[in-house]
């Protein structure tokens, strides 16, 4: 069975990066993107971008442009995220939810579990 | 803001048929397939709805979904109290460049 397993929770300073593990099981790590969501507290979800497993491609939401980057380690079958710049109002719970092998068809069909990352100086 | 506008909640009573809608514009639900996810209090959410009305295997059929024009609709019949969750609308947008969701909808079922 398909089994998205996130790393745990974080806290960081403002200004610090995070880094989010995604590690994958159950299917062909290479043959589906990943995708990335944020949802703050109380909020709504917010998508952040995906990577190609296969190719290591990938597309950033405009809003997490520059700070974002998705990557990933075919070998153990990871995929990774990590925000730089964090400010208070990136304390959220990110999630991996895996994607099709285009990324622009049935996205978010497994997810992980979620991350708490929560910024506070 | 988002690019998909939902009503905030719903309700409904046991047994009862509630329907959600999640508006969109050309670019986005106008152009592309809509899903949908429900998001039981304090897990990850789960896809409920793909192709605008494709259901997962596992997924009742009390739940269903259609699209029309630029709007979508979830309809849950035979209403049950673990219904009870917030449901997310999501669509590719042409003009975006990227994946954008409704603000979700809580639904109580009372």
């Amino acid at each position: 069975q398909v089994q998205l397993v996130q790393s745990g929770a974080e806290v960081k300073k403002p200004g610090a990066s995070v880094q989010v593990s995604c590690k994958t099981s159950g299917y062909t790590f290479t043959g589906y993107h990943m995708h990335w969501v944020r949802q703050a507290p109380g909020q709504g979800l917010e998508w952040m971008g995906w990577i190609n497993a296969k190719s290591g491609g990938t597309k950033y939401a405009q809003k997490f442009q520059g700070r974002v980057s998705m990557t990933r380690d075919t070998s153990i079958t990871t995929a990774y995220m990590e925000l730089s710049g964090l400010r208070s109002d990136d304390t959220a719970v990110f999630y991996c939810a895996r994607g099709d092998s285009t990324g622009y068809y049935d996205p978010f069909d497994y997810w992980g579990q979620g991350t708490v990352v929560t910024v506070s100086s | 803001q988002s690019v998909l506008t939902q009503p905030p909640s719903a309700s409904g009573t046991p047994g009862q048929r509630v329907t959600m809608s999640c508006s969109g514009s050309s670019p986005n639900i106008g152009s592309n397939y809509v899903y949908w996810y429900q998001q039981l209090p304090g897990t990850a959410p789960k896809l409920l709805i793909y192709r605008n009305n494709q259901r997962p295997s596992g997924v009742p059929d009390r739940f269903s979904g259609s699209k029309s024009g630029t709007s979508a609709s979830l309809a849950i019949s035979g209403l049950r109290s673990e219904d009870e969750a917030d449901y997310y609308c999501a669509t590719w947008d042409d003009s975006l460049s990227g994946w954008v969701f409704g603000g979700g909808t809580k639904l109580t079922v009372l």
